[in-house]
């Protein structure tokens, strides 16, 4: 049984650019939640995607923007990268009509923005 | 004041020890409370679940939940090498995929 894959594994991108992260949920959920861990720092949730609609979103500007597939995959995209952008990138799947609404996380996508 | 505030450490400690990791929150709304651990450029793994106060244990690690002081703990006994390691822990205020709220994390280094 695939848990929750992600790619690339690392980034290297400057300031200004654009950028998109990729996350395959674990097989049978349905729910994608994005999660920005900077150094030194627990992860904050930056929005979820079920059904192909973005349900909630935390306190993230626009800049960072997602989608998700019919297949339930889904990608996190950030524009206008700033230095502060640097992070791992943590996506968690989950079953929105689970007994348990257990996240499961990947293994995170490293960005540094130079 | 952060909802949820965590020491980061790091904590060092000899194999065997007992070990306790601590989270204190501000908001008493949040029942589910979680602890995740990180190891070193992977992603968090989901250690123990709990529902309101109460202790849950689960082989060598035990959770605490005080509600009444919003205070929750994880007690890890005989600790191992392979125990080292970052411990998060994450709460909502309400199950069905609600966002976690996480701590900073916990580095844990035990020493053979």
């Amino acid at each position: 049984d695939a848990g929750v894959t992600q790619s690339p594994t690392h980034l290297i991108k400057t300031r200004g650019q654009q950028v998109t992260l990729r996350c395959s949920p674990k097989s049978g959920h349905d729910t994608v939640s994005w999660y920005q861990q900077a150094l030194g720092q627990g992860p904050q949730f930056i929005f979820q995607y079920y059904e192909e609609e973005e349900r909630q979103r935390g306190n993230f500007p626009d800049r960072f923007s997602g989608h998700q597939f019919p297949n339930y995959s889904s990608e996190l995209n950030v524009n206008a990268l700033l230095l502060g952008d640097s992070a791992l990138y943590l996506c968690a799947s989950s079953l929105v009509s689970g007994e348990t609404d257990t996240q499961y996380f990947g293994p995170g996508t490293r960005l540094t923005v130079l | 004041q952060k909802e949820v505030e965590q020491d980061p450490g790091p904590l060092s400690v000899p194999e065997g020890a007992i070990v306790s990791l601590n989270c204190t929150y501000s908001n008493s709304a949040f029942q589910y409370f979680m602890w995740y651990r990180q190891y070193s450029r992977k992603g968090p793994e989901l250690l123990m679940y709990t529902y309101s106060s109460g202790n849950k244990e689960d082989g060598r690690f035990t959770a605490q939940v005080d509600k009444s002081s919003k205070y929750i703990s994880l007690f890890i006994r005989d600790s191992q090498p392979s125990d080292s390691a970052t411990y998060l822990c994450a709460m909502i205020p309400r199950a069905g995929n609600t966002p976690l709220v996480f701590g900073k994390g916990t580095r844990l280094s035990v020493i053979a």
